[in-house]
């Protein structure tokens, strides 16, 4: 069964500084991988999205993340975070459980940007 | 396009009481998902319709919770009696390409039961 792992429920970081979110997950096929973005009273945003093309992927505000097979990782990052990053993050990962193909996602991790 | 609407954004009511959430997918998705999120247990996928027909209702926790899709640009989530442990955000998405593609979140309904 695919699964996904977030390793770090809370992240911390100063403005300006580098941005690492961690993110393993289990599948026994080359799954799809995204990473979504969900500010305060708002709904979910797609941030960045793997399809087994390039193993690094650029999504928007500057985010990218790389995916290791050998590793089955896909961190997230930022060479510089910003205010307005402060936000939950959940990785996801597409699976079939229960008979139907889905998405399953983490469990969050929540960032804290600090001027 | 405006996105995935939902409605109401805010709800209150007390134990017992109807509740009925609404969405409207974007223009041409053919796939629409209604998931609850919790801090305890996350986000959770309740149902997923395509084109208007409910595929995998395995996730509605009980037979108080129903959904349905009467045509391609509506559907509804109604809760009857709705119960303290039912307090939640409320998320519709939809898909033009499967349910493990890129799914488009409204901007939820949050629910509280008293």
């Amino acid at each position: 069964a695919q699964s996904v792992t977030q390793l770090d429920s809370h992240v911390s970081v100063s403005e300006g500084t580098p941005v690492l979110l961690r993110c393993n997950y289990s599948s026994s096929y080359s799954p799809s991988l995204f990473w979504y973005v969900q500010h305060p009273n708002k709904g979910l945003q797609l941030l960045l999205k793997y399809t087994s093309a390039a193993t690094l992927v650029k999504g928007i505000n500057g985010f990218e993340a790389e995916f290791k097979k050998s590793e089955t990782s896909f961190h997230l990052t930022k060479p510089s975070a910003h205010m307005s990053d402060a936000a939950e993050y959940f990785c996801v990962v597409s699976g079939f459980s229960g008979g139907y193909n889905k998405l399953i996602f983490g469990a969050g991790t929540r960032l804290a940007v600090h001027p | 396009d405006a996105g995935v609407i939902q409605s109401p954004r805010h709800e209150v009511t007390e134990m017992g009481q109807e509740v009925t959430l609404r969405c409207k997918p974007i223009s041409g998705h053919d796939y629409l998902f209604w998931y609850r999120q919790t801090m305890m247990r996350g986000l959770e996928l309740l149902i997923y319709f395509n084109n208007n027909v409910p595929i995998d209702d395995s996730g509605m926790p009980e037979d108080r919770f129903s959904a349905k899709m009467p045509n391609a640009s509506f559907s509804t989530l109604k809760i009857q009696p709705s119960e303290p442990r039912d307090s939640a955000v409320y998320f519709c998405a939809s898909s033009s390409s499967g349910p493990t593609d890129t799914q488009y979140f409204g901007p939820g309904t949050r629910l509280t039961v008293l």
